[in-house]
């Protein structure tokens, strides 16, 4: 069973520029959400997609977009990008039947 | 109401001692609580989880209590190693599956041999 893998590992952006964050899902789960995780922070829901349509959205502006594709994958989107956007971006997979979320390795964003 | 409040920030803890981190919320919706461990540079791996119906739940060294009157959980970690070393995050969720996790600011443990 292959456990959730994200890409890239490290990203150096600088403000104003577009990143795109991949994820693919553990095997088996349909549903992929994506949190941010501010240094020193707990992880912060941004939005969760299902059935390749986004399902729910945490308090983050519209620049922040995403797809899911009919194998489960997902991509996260950050346009415009700000300063305060540098942190660890993670992506967790589940079951549509099921509450436990299993994280990647995530994706360290430094804007500069 | 959504937010779920963690203490202690960081705890030191000598090797076989017993590590206490406690979680409380407000939200009565929620249904699930999950507890994280977390190692720097890497995503957080499920420890743990109950469900409110019981009061607690242990897996190995690593115990959760539930105490639904206080809207309070904790998470016990029996003859603590310098391996358990990380951040510890707790979470809740609501009922549905595809409710968001809200999680905890985290503690930090150190386990000292």
């Amino acid at each position: 069973e292959t456990g959730v893998t994200q890409s890239p590992t490290h990203l150096i952006k600088t403000r104003g520029q577009q990143v795109t964050l991949r994820c693919s899902s553990q095997s088996g789960h349909n549903t992929v959400s994506w949190y941010q995780q501010a240094l020193g922070q707990g992880p912060q829901f941004i939005f969760q997609y299902y059935r390749e349509e986004e399902n729910g959205r945490g308090n983050f502006p519209p620049r922040f977009s995403g797809l899911q594709f009919p194998n489960y994958s997902s991509e996260l989107n950050v346009n415009a990008l700000e300063l305060d956007d540098s942190a660890l971006y993670l992506c967790a997979s589940s079951l549509s039947n099921g509450n436990e979320q299993f994280f990647g390795p995530g994706t360290r964003l430094t804007v500069l | 109401q959504q937010q779920v409040k963690q203490s202690p920030q960081s705890l030191i803890v000598q090797k076989g001692g017993i590590s206490i981190i406690n979680c409380a919320y407000e939200n009565t919706a929620f249904d699930y609580f999950p507890w994280y461990q977390q190692f720097p540079g890497k995503g957080p791996a499920l420890l743990i989880a109950i469900r409110p119906d019981v009061s607690e739940k242990k897996e190995g060294r690593f115990t959760i209590s539930f105490n639904k009157s206080a809207k309070q959980f904790s998470l016990h970690i029996m003859d603590s190693q310098p391996g358990d070393s990380a951040t510890y995050f707790c979470a809740a969720s609501g009922a549905r599956n595809t409710d968001k996790l809200i999680f905890g600011t985290g503690t930090r443990l150190q386990v000292f041999p």
